[in-house]
């Protein structure tokens, strides 16, 4: 499985906007990339998903370059309810596939 | 989205007595499910594969004897804490994914926390 880095904590502000990238060097051509969010006390969910180039969706934007060595998830005008814990996996979407949690980036949001 | 319940939310135990621990999909049905175990501060560390009509399958260091995993129905895997002690005490997450569809999902219960005391 490819490991992910990311970096351990981020600060922001209400209203800004976001980006945190995650290191995935080593992944392989079947692997997508999967962004998961958990606050203290609850089980993960789930973001945002892709393989390639940009998804957008009404919470985010997952952004991948064309070596997919990377990608970067950005949160548009966070709140601070968006305070968390963002996990970056990579993966394998074959049946059974299990997820190996990196250490994530705690994000928190001031005032 | 699908959802995965757990029950119990919160449990406490005396050390030398055994929890079980159940995690359900609600509106889908899930031959696989995996069992997750985190401690403060700290990331998700996979414990194991629940697989519906088979035995479960341990990550290494996991001891199979300590940790029964049962997946009962296409709904249900259940885990057991036997002989619990207070070093077990920790937040226990189970998943299971979604196939149907587009999109290839995981979906997390809301986690259980065991006390031993």
């Amino acid at each position: 499985l490819a490991k992910t880095t990311q970096p351990i904590s981020m600060d922001s502000y209400e209203g800004q906007e976001v980006n945190i990238t995650c290191s995935h060097n080593n992944i392989a051509t079947n692997d997508y990339i999967t962004w998961y969010q958990q606050f203290p006390s609850q089980g993960p969910r789930f973001i945002i998903q892709g393989y390639k180039t940009k998804v957008t969706n009404e919470v985010a934007s997952l952004f991948i370059p064309a070596d997919r060595k990377s990608s970067t998830l950005s949160l548009p005008r966070v709140s601070l309810s968006d305070t968390a814990v963002y996990y970056c996996l990579v993966g394998d979407r074959g049946a059974g596939n299990m997820l190996t949690f990196g250490g994530g980036t705690r994000l928190m949001v001031k005032p | 989205g699908a959802v995965v319940s757990q029950h119990p939310s919160r449990v406490i135990c005396k050390s030398g007595t055994s929890v079980k621990i159940e995690c359900r999909s609600l509106d889908f049905q899930a031959t696989t499910m995996f069992w997750y175990r985190q401690f403060p501060k700290q990331s998700l560390m996979l414990m194991a594969t629940s697989n519906e009509g088979s035995k479960a399958t341990y990550e290494q260091g996991v001891e199979k004897d300590k940790f029964l995993i049962n997946h009962a129905s296409l709904t249900l895997s259940t885990l057991t804490v036997t002989s619990a002690h207070p070093e077990d005490s920790s937040f226990y997450i189970c998943s299971a994914p979604d196939r149907g569809g587009s999109s290839y999902e995981q979906y997390f219960g809301p986690g259980t926390r065991l006390t031993v005391t």
